[in-house]
């Protein structure tokens, strides 16, 4: 059975500085779909970024990216320039290639921003 | 994308008794999910329905004590039966959609509270 773990609970940063966030998984199939969702106070789930497995090529979206290490099975987000409102918990989340659907999440890193 | 709504977004039960969850999309999408995230907890996918079809349930969830209605291709219900304590959750729903690129977007969810 395919797992997430994320082993931070909790991280702290402050604004303007640089913050990466862990994430491992464990999975026998080739072909799948790595994510990091933000879940703010408010509790709506928010896609941060996406990555192939099949794709080499780190995802980077603005100030988010992702370093994707295959072979290891890792998958951390790196938060650039931190703003307050990035504070939230943010989720890491693994999908078989057939359906992204069927997400199976990580127990998730708090992350505070302090000003 | 797609812009998701849950009803209701909150509501209190007393334990025995049902709740019916809405959630409604604004534009077509063959498969919608249902998620349910345990207080401090994680999110662990209870179903995927399907329009046209039964739901497809995940272990440790049933169709008896969450049935799920897809009628048409925006729209789908989770009712959470016989509730105890225990259903004291966020439940969110999410859509899929297809294309060049998949991406997946979540409800605002609905936070349930038993007493």
């Amino acid at each position: 059975a395919q797992t997430v773990t994320q082993s931070q609970p909790e991280m702290s940063v402050q604004e303007a500085e640089t913050v990466t966030l862990s994430c491992t998984y464990d999975t026998s199939e080739s072909d799948y779909y790595l994510f990091w969702y933000k879940q703010p106070p408010s509790r709506q789930m928010i896609l941060v970024i996406r990555q192939e497995a099949y794709k080499q090529q780190n995802a980077t979206e603005n100030r988010f990216s992702v370093n994707f290490q295959k072979a290891a099975k890792s998958f951390s987000l790196k938060i650039s320039d931190s703003q307050l409102g990035d504070a939230a918990m943010y989720f890491c989340a693994y999908a078989p290639g057939e359906s992204q659907g069927n997400l199976i999440f990580g127990k998730g890193t708090k992350l505070s921003v302090k000003p | 994308s797609a812009v998701i709504s849950q009803k209701p977004s909150r509501d209190i039960c007393q334990r025995g008794t049902s709740l019916t969850i809405q959630c409604q999309v604004d534009s077509q999408v063959t498969m919608m999910f249902w998620y349910r995230q345990q207080p401090g907890q994680s999110l662990t996918l209870i179903a995927t329905a399907n329009q046209g079809s039964e739901a497809t349930y995940e272990s440790g969830f049933v169709i008896d004590k969450f049935p799920i209605s897809r009628p048409n291709l925006t729209f789908s219900t989770l009712t959470v039966s016989n509730m105890s304590p225990e259903d004291s959750s966020i439940y969110l729903c999410s859509v899929e959609t297809s294309g060049a690129s998949y991406e997946q977007y979540f409800g605002p969810g609905t936070r349930l509270t038993v007493t």
